[in-house]
């Protein structure tokens, strides 16, 4: 089953805008990762972020996590063509040791040069 | 090490018929994860693996399907008698356990076609 569901399912936007993606989850989590899949390839981890953190910056990324309404944002700031792909959160709420990832659906972002 | 490797990349067999796919993780990593990816959809985990131990298993994982990781190195996951409905991605990950700030690491994918 998918805990996560992005919002929206597809995103098209101009090379230099910003783009956010949203995520929501069901259940409590240990951390929430973002990950990113071009067409047809393998996923790319991009971030992390713990339960007890609220907001995260990587390069042009920023990830925020509001653990109360169980929801993420994934921020790319100075959109470029290559930032083309899909975009997926994923939870880790395994109890104990029981770390694994379920994914929401994605996001398909198109970046226009 | 240069990641997690799948082989092979791509695989067309006939209904029926059986295949085995496999896994080389990071050495480092303990933990391999095997998903598997529809068409339009996010990963569904399908079973992990500390160690040479199976922790896990999906209830997608029917008996067509086994995964092992003997002496705790590479994984292979068969599947027996496949179904169409079988044409999906499948999906390598591996991680430390607990798993550090850079997540899990995939594989580049087999895409499995059954006709």
């Amino acid at each position: 089953s998918q805990q996560g569901e992005e919002d929206p399912q597809a995103l098209s936007i101009q090379e230099g805008e910003n783009a956010t993606m949203n995520c929501s989850y069901k259940t409590s989590i240990n951390n929430l990762q973002w990950y990113r899949q071009n067409s047809g390839r393998g996923l790319v981890h991009l971030i992390l972020i713990r339960s007890n953190e609220r907001e995260k910056h990587s390069g042009r990324l920023r990830v925020t996590l509001d653990t109360s309404k169980k929801s993420s944002s994934l921020l790319i700031t100075a959109s470029r063509a290559a930032d083309t792909a899909s975009y997926f959160c994923a939870t880790d709420s395994g109890g104990g040791s029981n770390y694994k990832l379920t994914f929401g659906k994605g996001t398909l972002l198109t970046v226009n040069p | 090490d240069t990641g997690v490797s799948q082989d092979p990349r791509h695989k067309i067999t006939k209904r029926g018929q059986n295949v085995t796919f496999r896994c080389d993780p990071i050495s480092e990593h303990n933990r391999l994860y095997w998903y598997r990816q529809t068409l339009g959809q996010g990963p569904e985990f399908l079973t992990y693996f500390q160690n040479e131990a199976q922790l896990e298993k999906s209830r997608l994982l029917s008996d067509r399907f086994s995964a092992e990781r003997p002496k705790g190195s590479f994984s292979t996951l068969e599947i027996q008698r496949t179904e169409q409905g079988d044409s999906a991605m499948y999906l390598c990950a591996s991680s430390f356990s607990p798993p550090r700030g850079y997540g899990y690491t995939f594989g580049s994918g087999t895409r499995l076609t059954v006709v």
